[in-house]
């Protein structure tokens, strides 16, 4: 596809359930990143993936989040029992992967979670 | 650690006049960049502009300029001509080798009709 694609859009659950939310990052593009986007705040760090490379997972505000990355390409990231906090737009992002934090990450749409 | 700051949360302009947003970062590192990312209500986080540190021409994107001031660490957006379109949050964030980006807490931008 032409650009980061995400779903699903908005996911209502409620609280103490599971939900997975998908990324498909841009064609070609080795690192892939997840942020957490708070009601009126900036982006939060959760997680990177480069190629094969071991993710940084040092984001993760629990131990109830975790992600994978399939094939170098697609990432589901999952929230099990999931609390009111976890509320929050999830943003997905990809680059190219060659130049770190200097080159430019292209975004999804953003998941919006809402925990009832 | 390197920080990110952006002091106005909210600024609003008429449309068709001209705006700047304020964005300050920390840093003891040389090699690095900055962005401005724009998000409109859609949610979708959109690159306006971006600087590379070793480079002392300010960057421009059509009626986006920014005024990097390396010295001061200072990385203001200039938008001329504001359009109704250009209503959103604007991020400033700043990016080095390591891959994680550091991002300041936004500016809601609102142009008035």
């Amino acid at each position: 596809g032409a650009g980061v694609s995400q779903s699903p859009s908005n996911k209502v659950t409620e609280k103490g359930k599971d939900v997975e939310l998908r990324c498909d990052p841009i064609s070609g593009h080795t690192a892939l990143y997840w942020y957490r986007q708070s009601l009126g705040q900036g982006l939060e760090f959760l997680i990177y993936f480069q190629g094969n490379s071991a993710p940084d997972k040092s984001g993760l505000p629990s131990d109830r989040f975790s992600a994978e990355r399939t094939g170098g390409s697609v990432s589901t990231l999952t929230i099990q029992r999931t609390q009111q906090e976890d509320s929050a737009v999830y943003l997905c992002a990809s680059s190219p992967g060659v130049a770190g934090g200097l080159e430019t990450q292209y975004f999804g749409p953003g998941t919006r979670l809402l925990v009832l | 650690a390197q920080t990110v700051t952006q002091s106005q949360p909210e600024m609003s302009v008429q449309e068709a006049e001209t705006v700047t947003l304020s964005c300050t970062y920390d840093t003891s590192e040389s090699d690095y960049y900055l962005f401005w990312y724009k998000q409109p209500p859609s949610r979708q986080m959109i690159l306006v502009i971006r600087q590379e540190a070793y480079k002392q021409q300010n960057a421009t994107e059509n009626r986006f300029s920014v005024n990097f001031q390396k010295a001061a660490k200072s990385f203001s957006l200039k938008i001329s001509d504001s359009q109704l379109g250009d209503a959103a949050m604007y991020f400033c964030a700043y990016g080095n080798s390591n891959y994680q980006l550091i991002w300041g807490a936004g500016t809601k931008l609102i142009i008035k009709p």
